[in-house]
């Protein structure tokens, strides 16, 4: 059975930073695209990041590059994000997700249960 | 950036009926369109990938339909268990959501 089980989050002040992580269980996580999605407080889904197999190659939603850092750990089947220079507009849940599709584009088959995180003074 | 458009906003059916979602890209995504479908303080579940082709798991009420700029998911008789919100996804170019269509109980 895939399991994506999510850990981190939390209330920060603006400016702050914190790290989100994923463990992955039930596939072969090395040969999966991974990526994050982001639900705002009562709002839809917004793509965050795609990172590739190898870890090399990753992708951003124009918001967040710069300050968001995708990464993984293929040997400890985690997928990581760290969240820096946070803004009070970056207050959502952030779900991991496992890439389906080609690496042309991907749709999310798979998905860890979300963790909140809340950006407020 | 593609912007992808779903109707109507919410939807009333009842039990037993047939519920029909539509989602509309701002430009043409082949059929690199995906459909979720998620319950209050759940994730997303995938319901339909490729516009037409169930994810695993998923029964055979569920259909998907389209290509280009225009797709509608079908659910035939509803199940209690249906009434969710569903949001549509491209994937051709980036990846963009729209705003969910909420499925209610009439």
């Amino acid at each position: 059975e895939v399991q994506l089980v999510q850990s981190g989050g939390g209330l920060v002040q603006p400016g702050g930073s914190l790290r989100l992580s994923c463990a992955a269980s039930g596939f072969t996580f090395s040969s999966y695209w991974m990526s994050w999605v982001r639900q705002a407080p009562g709002k839809g889904l917004e793509w965050v990041a795609n990172i590739q197999q190898s870890g090399i190659v990753k992708y951003y939603v124009d918001s967040v590059k710069g300050r968001f850092t995708t990464s993984r750990d293929n040997a400890k089947k985690s997928l990581f994000l760290q969240l820096n220079s946070l803004r009070v507009e970056d207050t959502a849940v952030y779900f991991c997700a496992r890439g389906g599709g080609s690496d042309s584009g991907l749709y999310f088959d798979y998905w860890g249960q979300g963790i909140l995180v809340t950006v407020s003074s | 950036e593609i912007v992808m458009t779903q109707s109507p906003a919410t939807l009333s059916v009842s039990p037993g009926e047939r519920a029909t979602l539509s989602c509309r890209a701002s430009e043409s995504v082949s059929s690199n369109l995906a459909w979720y479908q998620q319950k209050p303080g759940q994730a997303p579940r995938l319901l339909i990938f490729g516009a037409s082709t169930r994810a695993t798991g998923v029964p055979a009420r569920f259909s998907g339909t389209g290509s280009g700029t225009e797709f509608t998911l079908t659910i035939t008789s509803l199940q209690s268990e249906d009434f969710a919100v569903y949001y549509c996804q491209q994937y051709n170019l980036w990846y963009t959501f729209g705003q969910g269509t909420k499925l209610e109980i009439k």
